[in-house]
Order: C-alpha cells, then structure tokens, then sequence
C-alpha cells in the first residue's frame, strides 16, 4: 500500500525567502505524486504533479517540485515566498501499479511566511 | 461557473439524526469522490465513483451510504449521526479513474453533531 510523510508540521520562513516542504512516498510500483494547498475555510487546490518524465515540475503560483527516484522525495519549492502562500500544503500520492486506485494524503504541513 | 460545489456549507445537527449532502460538479468528469477532514486536517478518502459505479469503498461504518443519480452528482447519506462524524467533508471529482488525473475539490461542508 502506499503511504506519504511530510515530516515538518509547520515551516516558517521570511517573505523573499525560498521555501521547501518536504515530502517522502512509499509505493510498490511507479509514483503519481500530487501537491494540493488548501487555505482556511476552502477546499484543496491543485498545485502541480509529477507523472514521469522531467524531475523538476513547475506549478501554479511559482511553485516546483522536483521528483527524487533514489529518496523518494517529492519536495515543494518557491524561489521566494510571498506571505500570501501560508496555507496548508498536502502532498499526495497514487501507486502507478493499480489502475484506478486511491490518492493517499500526507498529513499535511503548515506554512507561515512572516513579511 | 463553481466547478464542484456542495450544500449545504455548514450542518449542525443532533446525535442520532439523518442528514445528506449533496455534490455536483459541472466539469464533465468521470469520477467523484468523498473525502473526511477530520480536526486534525487528516485527509482521508471514503468513496469513489466512476460513470455512477462505486470504484472505492474505504472502512466506513454503514451508517454513511453515498449514491450518485448520475455522474454530474454525488450524493452522502448518513444515518444515526454520530459525535466522531463531526468533520469537513469534501467531494472532488477527475477527469479519469486513471493514476495521473488531478482531483478538484469541492468547498467544503463543516458537519457539527451536538
């Protein structure tokens, strides 16, 4: 079965900082991987996802996400974070094996950015 | 023009009663989803239906019975509500069953049992 971590509960960086929020999978066969953000009172949102092919994928927003095979890591960049990206962002992911199968959510992390 | 929208937003109600929600979404899509956001943020996925098929069906109590009229409208019924039902539920929907489909998501409806 497939599982995600987001190891950090919640990351504080300054406004015009980069950004990451990490994000490391399980799967037994090829990884969909998937970035929501969601913002008080709202649903998610999608953000961008890796398929196959480029390890580096941009995202709406100016985010990027760059796919490590050799660490199963999927994590969220930012050149510089703006304070209206604090939100809560999810990582998800889907095992390519089993066609149709469910989209596992990590628990989630919170980002601050402080002007 | 909401892609996936849901009613009521809010629920209050007492232990022990029926409620619904109800899910459209005006994208065309195959699949449609409910989530529970639970007060941890914890999201966790309970059904899925595809062409008005149910695809996925998670360890939910019986109490909760989802029904999808068609494949525009996904429905939840839950009955003798309970004070662990409290929760955001959401329904999304894609364009596939398949692995590499992005889900939208709904707003939202905030279900409070007393």
């Amino acid at each position: 079965a497939q599982s995600v971590a987001q190891p950090e509960d919640q990351v504080n960086v300054a406004e015009g900082n980069p950004l990451t929020v990490k994000c490391t999978y399980s799967v037994s066969g090829n990884p969909y991987l998937f970035w929501y953000v969601q913002y008080p009172n709202r649903g998610l949102q999608f953000l961008l996802k890796y398929i196959t092919g480029d390890n580096l994928v941009k995202g709406s927003y100016g985010f990027e996400a760059e796919f490590n095979k050799s660490q199963t890591s999927f994590h969220l960049k930012k050149p510089s974070a703006l304070v209206s990206d604090s939100a809560l962002y999810f990582c998800a992911v889907r095992d390519g094996m089993e066609y149709g199968n469910k989209l596992v959510f990590g628990a989630g992390t919170i980002l601050r950015v402080k002007s | 023009d909401t892609a996936v929208s849901q009613t009521p937003k809010y629920l209050v109600t007492q232990m022990g009663n029926d409620k619904s929600i109800k899910c459209e979404q005006n994208l065309g899509h195959d699949t449609m989803y409910w989530y529970k956001q639970d007060s941890k943020k914890f999201l966790k996925i309970m059904f899925s239906y595809n062409n008005k098929e149910l695809i996925i069906n998670e360890t939910v109590p019986n109490r909760f019975s989802p029904k999808s009229p068609d494949k525009a409208h996904l429905n939840l019924h839950i009955n003798s509500l309970e004070l662990g039902d409290s929760a955001v539920y959401f329904c999304a929907s894609s364009p596939t069953r398949g692995g590499g489909s992005e889900q939208f998501f709904g707003p939202g409806t905030r279900l409070t049992v007393l």
